[in-house]
């Protein structure tokens, strides 16, 4: 299975609060797992990136938690802000594709001020 | 400015029509990717150049579609006898020789009526 199923679809957090987006994936041959920030009429740009030898990253407010047993991994947004408001999208791939990613079905994010 | 670019940036045009879409890579990446997005969807993977060669196609790519990288630098994608249901973003994505790392231009909004 190539499908990575992300939760929720939008998300209402209050300026300072923390936003958690979830996602899950089914193939096992999954080895890097990447976060991407898109606002409208843009291309998506890379937040923060994991692979499944470390359990957690952290870069600033962003952090990735990844569990490999369960095959799921989430991006924690700590002191969330009216500026990152936009649609977030988890995404994974492996040598073997030619490194396509796959990309979940994505999150909008709204941070009230 | 180095990043990816794409142009045009916005396409419009009638169905039955042909479009042909950019894209100009950071220089020095040798992967170049082309992703479709439809209104409130992950990008799906349409194709994957290495170089000039085009190595991998999605079954997203219909024999209406073809791309071509003819010197390894820029690529183009171009669909014959449009339809309605084209319409999307277009999106190039490119990364360094064993580089996990996409990083992807604006994008092409391709709008059939």
């Amino acid at each position: 299975q190539q499908q990575v199923k992300q939760s929720p679809q939008s998300l209402i957090v209050q300026k300072g609060g923390i936003s958690i987006i979830n996602c899950a994936y089914e193939n096992t041959a999954f080895d890097y797992f990447p976060w991407y920030q898109q606002f409208p009429g843009k291309g998506p740009a890379l937040l923060i990136a994991i692979r499944p030898d470390v359990s957690e990253k952290k870069e600033g407010r962003f952090t990735i938690s990844f569990n490999k047993s369960a095959k799921q991994f989430s991006l924690h947004i700590m002191d969330s802000q009216p500026g990152d408001s936009a649609t977030y999208f988890c995404a994974a791939s492996y040598k073997g594709s030619a490194r396509q990613l796959t990309f979940g079905s994505g999150t909008q994010l709204t941070v009230l001020p | 400015d180095t990043g990816v670019s794409q142009n045009p940036r916005h396409k419009i045009t009638k169905r039955g029509q042909n479009v042909t879409f950019r894209c100009d890579p950071i220089s020095e990446h040798n992967r170049l990717y082309w992703y479709r997005q439809t209104l409130g969807q992950g990008p799906e993977f349409l194709t994957y150049f290495q170089n000039e060669a085009q190595l991998e196609k999605s079954r997203l790519l219909s024999d209406r579609f073809s791309a071509e990288r003819p010197k390894g630098s820029f690529s183009t994608l171009e669909i014959q006898r449009t339809e309605q249901g084209d319409s999307a973003m277009y999106l190039c994505a490119s990364s360094l020789p064993g580089v996990e790392t996409q990083y992807f231009g604006p994008g092409t909004r391709l709008l059939v009526l």
